[in-house]
């Protein structure tokens, strides 16, 4: 079974360009998360959907950053325009529910987008 | 509000050594706790996972005891091996549902 599918692996913009990155969960996932990752440090949740709902988007700072999961399925985080201080991994993850998977509670991880503004 | 916090690395072994990782949360009401790896190049995983106090998580020789007087859920593996090299985070579900994680303990285990 395929895990969760992340693009692109990296990418590098100068800033005030715009970036995009995509998702394709789980296949059956109804739950998807963004998450930020600084150098050194732990994630950090941006948005959580639940289906094609946002129930949690108070991390998204919605200044500059947008999400969508139109279709409940695959999901795009965008940055316009982009700053030196965005560089970092964007995560995204996906389980069954917001309790995570029914025994473990576990969130399914993709290795991440690398994103390096200059 | 909900955090967590973990010993700062990193953390350089040789093989064969025993390996601790502190790890205290501050929570309101009764939180989940985890422990995620992160091996070079890959994703997270989940490693071990305890729901309430006294739960002791294991997987892979890696144990970690949910203590909830001392708030802490500490990893710990007897024996480690190269292959063990990773980043370690801790991790707590809140009542929200919402994962917080802490900010990573970098373990390099040396031959």
């Amino acid at each position: 079974e395929a895990g969760v599918v992340q693009s692109p692996r990296y990418k590098i913009i100068e800033k005030k360009q715009p970036v995009a990155f995509w998702c394709n969960p789980i296949s059956g996932h109804n739950t998807l998360y963004w998450y930020l990752q600084n150098l050194g440090q732990g994630p950090e949740l941006l948005i959580r959907y639940e289906n094609e709902e946002a129930v949690d988007d108070s991390q998204l700072p919605k200044d500059r950053f947008s999400a969508e999961r139109l279709k409940g399925v695959d999901s795009t985080l965008k940055i316009q325009p982009a700053e030196l201080g965005d560089s970092a991994v964007y995560l995204c993850a996906s389980s069954l529910s917001l309790l995570g998977e029914p025994n473990t509670g576990e969130l399914f991880f993709g290795e991440g987008s690398r994103l390096t503004v200059l | 509000g909900n955090s967590v916090t973990q010993m700062e690395g990193p953390v350089t072994l040789s093989e064969e050594a025993f390996l601790t990782i502190n790890c205290t949360y501050t929570a309101t009401g009764y939180p989940s706790l985890f422990w995620y790896v992160q091996y070079p190049g890959e994703g997270l995983q989940l490693l071990l996972k305890a729901t309430k106090a006294d739960d002791k998580g294991s997987n892979k020789g890696f144990e970690a005891t949910y203590r909830k007087e001392t708030t802490s859920f500490h990893l710990e593996k007897g024996s480690v091996q190269v292959s063990d090299s990773a980043v370690y985070f801790c991790a707590l579900r809140s009542n929200d549902y919402k994962l917080s994680f802490g900010a990573g303990t970098t373990v390099t285990v040396r031959a």
